[in-house]
């Protein structure tokens, strides 16, 4: 199973961008890189998919190196509603994710 | 986007009673659904994997005879906690996947507190 790694937690002011970067060095061949976001209470809600260089939403843009051993999401300027935990995870989307594995995510606080 | 619910959101229940928990995929069909669980300040640790019409898969130390898993249908999973005690208090969360596979999509979760 692939392992993520990720900063605990982070910290930024409204307006910023805020980059949150993910370490998976051992990703399969077959792994997408997919990224969550998840309020108290809640289940976690999709943000962001991507396999390799960059993939860009309404909400969210992914970087993914070309050895793709890391991936980072852009938040760009964040707002206070975007505090929230948000987790990195790989797995293959071709078996149905059954090998995500939910790491610790990270808890970003953005304050005014 | 394909929405996941759960019901109910949350149950308070004694302990020695069961309690049973619906995950329901309402505008997709799902062949394969997740139940997680997730302690406070902690991380979703994957309990089970279901498959339409056939048994579930336990993740290793989930008791498949607590934790009753069926998926009877292809928009329906329930999860049943059986004869729950007061440490199977957590906040249970469902997702799904569609027949042409693709992301898990979680439902709002249900906290369970057995008293």
């Amino acid at each position: 199973l692939a392992k993520t790694t990720q900063p605990i937690s982070m910290d930024s002011y409204e307006g910023q961008e805020v980059n949150i970067t993910c370490s998976h060095n051992n990703i399969a061949t077959n792994d997408y890189i997919t990224w969550y976001q998840q309020f108290p209470s809640q289940g976690p809600r999709f943000i962001i998919q991507g396999y390799k260089t960059k993939v860009t939403n309404e909400v969210a843009s992914l970087f993914i190196p070309a050895d793709r051993k890391s991936s980072t999401l852009s938040l760009p300027r964040v707002s206070l509603s975007d505090t929230a935990v948000y987790y990195c995870l790989v797995g293959d989307r071709n078996s149905g994710y059954s090998t995500l594995t939910f790491g610790k995510g990270t808890m970003l606080l953005v304050s005014p | 986007g394909a929405v996941v619910s759960q019901h109910p959101s949350r149950v308070i229940c004694k302990s020695g009673t069961s309690v049973k928990i619906e995950c329901r995929s309402l505008d997709f069909q799902a062949t394969t659904m997740f139940w997680y669980r997730q302690f406070p300040k902690q991380s979703l640790m994957l309990m089970a994997t279901s498959n339409e019409g056939s048994k579930a898969t336990y993740e290793q130390g989930v008791e498949k005879d607590k934790f009753l898993i069926n998926h009877a249908s292809l928009t329906l999973s329930t999860l049943t906690v059986t004869s729950a005690h007061p440490e199977d208090s957590s906040f249970y969360i469902c997702s799904a996947i569609g027949t042409s596979g693709g992301e898990q999509f979680f439902g709002p979760g249900t906290r369970l507190t057995v008293l």
